[in-house]
């Protein structure tokens, strides 16, 4: 079955850290760029970063570059994403997505930031 | 940033009616290859989101044939041609020629 299951999230104060993973089973991950999406309680869907294939290149929005870090390990079809200095307004539903030919969604997990 | 602007953001409709949605972006999505990197993606509640449509009008597999898109440059069209009960949810369209990606703000699709 082709599914990519997110775990990690939780709560955590502003400030602190957090890691995400993903993992991918039934297509091949190494094919494809992963993505990783979140969508604010209530709110519209906000890309925030995602990786080559090859893990060669990376891209993050402005909002989380220098705090979050996108990386993969094809050996492991697994995707991470690692979440620093965070703040209230990260608070999400994080999914990762695989995008090609076919596009991929995991059921996400959510992050709250809060004291 | 490119901006990614949706009307209407609310769509009631009634069961077997057509609906459409429109998406206009703030320049052109025309990427140099030729490409059009436009997707549109249907979240029912309390789902994921699911893609629709990439490239402008490309259908992705297993996605009824009532959902069409159109569009170029940087004006773009979601139409369903008869509205089923199953296609109540939000639609986003999202752009992914510029980096950074962007996505609209969200159309809700609900049954009159």
């Amino acid at each position: 079955e082709v599914q990519l299951v997110e775990s990690g999230g939780g709560l955590v104060q502003p400030g602190g850290s957090l890691r995400l993973s993903c993992a991918a089973s039934g297509f091949t991950f190494s094919s494809y760029w992963m993505n990783w999406v979140r969508q604010a309680p209530g709110k519209g869907l906000e890309w925030v970063a995602n990786i080559k294939p090859d893990g060669g290149e990376k891209r993050h929005v402005d909002s989380v570059k220098g705090r979050f870090t996108i990386s993969r390990d094809n050996a492991d079809n697994s995707l991470s994403l690692h979440m620093n200095s965070l703040r209230a307004e990260d608070t999400a539903v994080y999914y990762c997505a695989a995008w090609g030919s076919t596009n991929i969604w995991g059921q996400g997990t959510l992050v709250t930031v809060s004291s | 940033d490119v901006v990614m602007t949706q009307s209407p953001l609310s769509l009631p409709v009634t069961l077997g009616q057509p609906a459409s949605i429109s998406c206009r972006s703030s320049q052109s999505l025309v990427y140099s290859d030729g490409n059009t990197f436009l997707s549109w993606f249907q979240q029912r509640p309390g789902q994921s989101p699911r893609r629709l449509i990439d490239k402008v009008s490309n259908r992705d597999s297993g996605v009824p044939d009532r959902f069409s898109g159109s569009g170029s440059g940087t004006d773009f069209t979601l139409k369903i041609s008869r509205v089923e009960a199953e296609d109540v949810g939000v639609y986003y369209c999202m752009q992914h020629t510029h980096w950074p990606h962007t996505f609209g703000q969200g159309t809700k699709l609900e049954i009159k």
